[in-house]
């Protein structure tokens, strides 16, 4: 069954400590990756996404992910957590073809401390 | 330019009434998604639209649960005879190409 996993419920890091959240997933084939984080009341937005290439990539507000085949992981991590970090990030997966919906993960929430 | 837009941002009814929950997507996109954000339960699928293709029903929890999208633009879901658990946060996304969903604000919909 395809599935996304996110070990990870709740972490707090202290603000200017560096951050990783794990995500794992169970998929056919290689799917498109992504990132998308939540803040209180908010919409999702997208932090980043993998299509292919590169398996580090990018993201806004500092953010990075690396894609691990061999692990089924795509980690998202940060240098420096700044108190305004401090969200809900989902882990989503979806096919590598139109019309099919984003398998997402239960959720991360961070919480940053002083 | 703007984004996906919900309307309206919360919603309480009362159980047994019906609802209705709007989506504006983005202009130009052509794809269209409903999904359900349940305390502890993450996001769920519940419906897709393509362009003026038959829409994929498979995640509609039940019959009481229908959406239509007018004119391959502004969607409307659906909701009859409200039950408490239905309460969620109802998100609409859009897209134009494979991979990418923009999402609106949600729709918080409580049941009392």
């Amino acid at each position: 069954a395809q599935s996304v996993t996110q070990p990870d419920i709740h972490i707090t890091v202290s603000e200017g400590a560096s951050l990783e959240l794990r995500c794992n997933y169970s998929y056919g084939a290689t799917p498109y990756l992504f990132w998308y984080v939540q803040s209180p009341g908010q919409g999702l937005q997208l932090l980043l996404k993998y299509f292919s290439g590169d398996t580090l990539v990018q993201g806004i507000k500092g953010f990075e992910a690396e894609f691990k085949r061999s692990q089924s992981s795509f980690n998202l991590r940060k240098p420096s957590v700044h108190w305004s970090d401090a969200a809900e990030y989902f882990c989503a997966v979806g096919a590598r073809q139109a019309g099919t919906a984003l398998i997402f993960g239960k959720g991360t929430t961070l919480s940053v401390s002083s | 330019g703007a984004g996906v837009s919900q309307s309206p941002s919360n919603k309480v009814t009362e159980k047994g009434k019906d609802v209705e929950l709007r989506c504006d997507p983005i202009s130009g996109h052509t794809a269209l998604y409903w999904y359900r954000q349940s305390l502890g339960q993450g996001l769920e699928f519940l419906i897709y639209f393509q362009g003026n293709s038959a829409p994929d029903k498979s995640g509609l929890p039940s019959d009481r649960f229908s959406a239509e999208r007018t004119g391959g633009s502004v969607s409307t879901l659906t909701i009859q005879r409200t039950q408490q658990e239905d309460s969620a946060v109802y998100l609409c996304a859009s897209s134009v190409r494979v991979g990418e969903q923009y999402f609106g604000p949600g729709t918080r919909l409580t049941v009392t």
